[in-house]
């Protein structure tokens, strides 16, 4: 079993609507989740981090953790075109923080 | 500020040549990563230093993977004999310092290595 496991997609979303990210991990013990963006031929970027089950929000991103289930995920309201990227889903090694990614999520908005 | 550079942007080589791939963290930041990334997958990782040392370099392929941070600022990825399956995009992260809560790790834009 992969440690973080992502829906590769694509995933397509009209402009303007919700689109949703998932990530499952194996790894009871993690404690933090980070979500990252990665335009093409470009590198990744840090767009949301969460430590504490629940929702956490910023401007039209919002991530939800259930510890429990083992589940991380990322929405987008209102998406834009610019929003059309891979979403990289992040756990750090408890001690050093080497992060291990899922093989991200491919997403399109469509216009 | 700066952020993290990364030099050359792209590198082309030739089966079984040596290769050399650098990394300038951003400035003040003690922790600092390889990883690499091939098409289609998320970034995997190579190497984590902490000041000069490296504190695991678990995610090293082979022997043939080398890196070094001497005076705990650059670090420079090395590559003996290189094959095909080396090709891919290696990235390198910066952050504040390993420690605690996760910090953010800030990736530079990369190293595009071909080998042919």
């Amino acid at each position: 079993q992969k440690e973080v496991e992502q829906n590769s997609g694509p995933l397509s979303v009209p402009e303007g609507a919700i689109a949703s990210l998932n990530c499952t991990y194996s790894d009871r013990g993690s404690q933090s989740f980070f979500w990252y963006r990665q335009y093409s031929g470009k590198s990744p970027e840090l767009i949301m981090f969460i430590y504490s089950n629940g929702d956490k929000e910023d401007g039209r991103f919002t991530a939800q953790l259930n510890k429990a289930s083992q589940y991380v995920s990322l929405l987008i309201r209102d998406s834009q075109p610019s929003d059309s990227a891979t979403y990289l889903c992040a756990v750090p090694n408890f001690g050093n923080e080497k992060l291990t990614f899922g093989t991200g999520t491919r997403l399109t908005i469509i216009p | 500020g700066a952020g993290v550079s990364q030099t050359p942007s792209n590198k082309v080589t030739e089966k079984g040549k040596y290769v050399e791939l650098r990394c300038d963290p951003i400035s003040g930041h003690t922790a600092l990563y390889w990883y690499r990334q091939s098409l289609g997958q998320g970034p995997e990782f190579l190497i984590y230093f902490q000041g000069t040392g490296a504190a695991d370099d678990s995610g090293l392929p082979n022997d043939r993977f080398f890196a070094v941070r001497p005076e705990g600022s650059v670090s420079t990825l090395k590559i003996q004999r290189t094959e095909r399956g080396d090709s891919a995009v290696y990235l390198c992260a910066s952050s504040l310092a390993a420690s605690g809560r996760s910090d953010t790790q800030y990736f530079g834009p990369g190293t595009r290595l071909t080998v042919l």
